[in-house]
């Protein structure tokens, strides 16, 4: 089965510049997309299609996807931006997958 | 705006059916794709399956042979069961849409509902 693969933890100052990556085999042929999770609530779409933002996000969150990775950048970091982030993709067959999760830390 | 809401048993047995239903409110159920994810406590987020606008399902292979998710239009909601259950399902399961910004995105999820599996 498809597997998804990303670092457990990411930490970044604020106002840089946070970068979240994706591994998966092939990933760049398929549409990734990424998830916000904040503590007690629900995942909020941020990113799909590998780089387009839902109505309501802001323009700080962009995404990317070439080979292997995907890539979610987070310009501006500010603390509400702290929390844990998850790509997922669609395998093209009959399965989607999610990765493992990245706790976004603002120091 | 379209909204989702989760419910169903708290708690259930050891070997018994966990059975979860998703409420559509404020938009068409007909017009869209659904989907189930959940998260055990503490961990990530892990597909259990989808269904079609048409009613076409598919499952994660993992639970493939457990899990049943079918529509019921008029009432505008559509399920989970998942037979069979452990402690190891134990988890917060969240109904979600697709197909709203793309096919394969999820952008409207419900809040979530926690399921502990214990006798």
């Amino acid at each position: 089965s498809y597997e998804l693969t990303q670092p457990p933890s990411v930490s970044v100052s604020p106002g840089q510049t946070a970068s979240i990556i994706c591994s998966g085999d092939k990933l760049g042929d398929k549409y990734a997309c990424w998830y916000q999770q904040k503590p007690g609530q629900s995942p909020l779409l941020v990113i799909y299609q590998d780089s387009k933002r839902p109505s309501g996000i802001p323009e700080r969150f962009s995404g990317s996807n070439s080979g292997n990775t995907a890539t979610l950048a987070i310009s501006g970091t500010q603390a509400m931006d702290e929390a844990d982030y998850y790509c997922q993709a669609w395998d093209g067959g009959t399965d989607w997958v999610f990765g493992g999760g990245t706790r976004l830390t603002v120091l | 705006q379209l909204q989702l809401q989760e419910s169903g048993p708290g708690l259930v047995k050891p070997s018994e059916t966990l059975s979860l239903t998703c409420t559509v409110s404020g938009g068409s159920i007909s017009s869209y794709h659904w989907t189930w994810i959940r998260q055990s406590p503490g961990k990530g987020l892990e597909w259990i399956g989808f269904m079609y606008h048409n009613g076409t399902t598919t499952y994660s292979p993992s639970l493939k042979s457990r899990t049943t998710i079918s529509v019921l239009t008029s009432r505008k909601q559509f399920s989970l069961n998942l037979s069979s259950v452990s402690a190891a399902d134990t988890a917060v399961y969240y109904c979600a849409r697709a197909g709203g910004t793309s096919f394969d995105a999820f952008d409207i999820w419900g809040q979530g509902t926690m399921v502990i599996v214990s006798s």
